[in-house]
């Protein structure tokens, strides 16, 4: 069965320093991948997508992850990160094929900002 | 992208009562979702809601407990119904954009509800 997993359910990182956020997945073949972003009292934002290609993908606010397929990862990076990313961070893979709607989302990372 | 609304955006009621959450896109969208969010726990598909047939439950929940209406392709509401403690969560409505494949879905705010 799919499943994703999200090891660290929560990171303190100093302002400015840089952020690397953990995702695994299990899965039968090539995955698409998404890391979503929720604010404290907002719904989920969509920070990323991996469909196929270039395994470095580029998001908004600065992020970016890589799928490594020999690790089963995708894990999202920023290289400074913002007292504004104090966040949660969901990783979460989406049906490849659109006959299934269901997103499998990750446990979560709870992002604290340091001053 | 898609611009969704939800209301209420929270909500306190008693044990035994029902809420009624309505969700808004600004746009005609086919597949709308509904998730439920328990303090600390990560997104929990509740039902896909899709215009001009019922809606299709996930399992362990039940219409009898989360009604569904979704009268047009803009709006949807998802009722809560004989609340109890355990139902206190953030229930977020989502949608797939017509003419996208539904696993690229957009999120609303949330709605969270807290039963006493």
């Amino acid at each position: 069965a799919q499943s994703v997993t999200q090891p660290d359910i929560h990171i303190t990182v100093s302002e400015g320093a840089s952020l690397e956020l953990r995702c695994n997945y299990s899965y039968g073949a090539t995955p698409y991948l998404f890391w979503y972003v929720q604010s404290p009292g907002q719904g989920l934002q969509l920070l990323l997508k991996y469909f196929s290609g270039d395994t470095l993908v580029q998001g908004i606010k600065g992020f970016e992850a890589e799928f490594k397929r020999s690790q089963s990862s995708f894990n999202l990076r920023k290289p400074s990160v913002h007292w504004s990313d104090a966040a949660e961070y969901f990783c979460a893979v989406p049906p490849r094929y659109s006959s299934a709607s269901k997103i499998i989302f990750g446990s979560g990372t709870r992002l604290s900002i340091r001053p | 992208s898609a611009v969704i609304s939800q209301k209420p955006s929270r909500d306190i009621c008693q044990r035994g009562t029902s809420l009624t959450i309505q969700c808004q896109v600004d746009s005609q969208v086919t597949m709308m979702f509904w998730y439920r969010q328990q303090p600390g726990q990560s997104l929990t598909l509740i039902a896909t809601a899709n215009q001009g047939s019922e809606a299709t439950y996930e399992s362990g929940f039940v219409i009898d407990k989360f009604p569904i209406s979704r009268p047009n392709l803009t709006f949807s509401t998802l009722t809560v119904s004989n609340m109890s403690p355990e139902d206190s969560s953030i229930y977020l409505c989502s949608v797939a954009l017509s003419g996208t494949a539904s696993y690229e879905q957009y999120f609303g705010p949330g709605t969270r509800l807290t039963v006493t």
